[in-house]
């Protein structure tokens, strides 16, 4: 079974600052998708990144940027030009993409990030 | 508007008193699951579907029942709801096709429910 760890239950960052926020993942598939999504108190699930793990090239979105180590199995996202808006819950996830696990997705516990102003 | 509602947003239920908790989506997604998050931890998938007619188990399946009858409806049943079924609910849905939204999870606004 796939498992994903964020070892950072929180983070706080100065505005203007950047920040990385840590996942790692377990697997022994090829093939998969991992992401990140962002929870703010309204408890809706908003989509911040995503990457596809055949491809090498880091996915970046405006102020949000991963580093996606394949081997190493982690899956880090940073932030760049901290605003008070980005303060959240940010979940790492994981989704497999082919075989008899297509569909089945793994999330992990989160990390609170606090943004200073 | 591209959306994933669900019915009710929140719901309070006494112990063994069936419900359903419907999701809906209008995007013409294959793909849809249902997720809870409980207080620390993450989502937990409880059951997905790729397809109509198609369902499998996630990683919290015990207790719950699901149907995918219409491509767009992907109804989450507790047939006996127990107090470890308080949470928080999540349905999804995505694209299972190829292309660069594929397999992107679309949420749905969250179901609270509390079992007395």
């Amino acid at each position: 079974a796939q498992t994903v760890t964020q070892s950072q239950p929180e983070m706080s960052v100065q505005e203007a600052e950047t920040v990385t926020l840590s996942c790692t993942y377990d697997t022994s598939e090829s093939d998969y998708y991992l992401f990140w999504y962002k929870q703010p108190p309204s408890r809706q699930m908003i989509l911040v990144i995503r990457q596809e793990a055949y491809k090498q090239q880091n996915a970046t979105e405006n102020r949000f940027s991963v580093n996606f180590q394949k081997a190493a199995k982690s899956f880090s996202l940073k932030i760049s030009d901290s605003q008070l808006g980005d303060a959240a819950m940010y979940f790492c996830a994981y989704r497999s993409a082919l075989g008899t696990n297509a569909g089945k997705s793994t999330f992990g516990d989160g990390t609170t990030l606090t943004v200073k102003p | 508007e591209a959306q994933v509602t669900q019915n009710p947003r929140y719901l309070i239920t006494v112990t063994g008193k069936k419900l359903t908790v419907t999701c809906s989506q209008n995007m013409n997604h294959e793909y849809m699951s249902w997720y809870r998050q409980d207080p620390g931890l993450g989502l937990r998938q409880i059951y997905y579907s790729m397809n109509v007619e198609v369902t499998d188990k996630g990683d919290v399946p015990e207790g719950y029942k699901v149907s995918r009858k219409e491509k767009r409806n992907f109804p989450l049943i507790l047939e006996s709801p127990s107090p470890n079924q308080t949470s928080l609910y999540f349905c999804a849905s995505s694209l299972s096709l190829g292309g660069p939204l594929a397999d992107t999870q679309y949420f749905g606004p969250g179901t609270r429910l509390t079992v007395l």
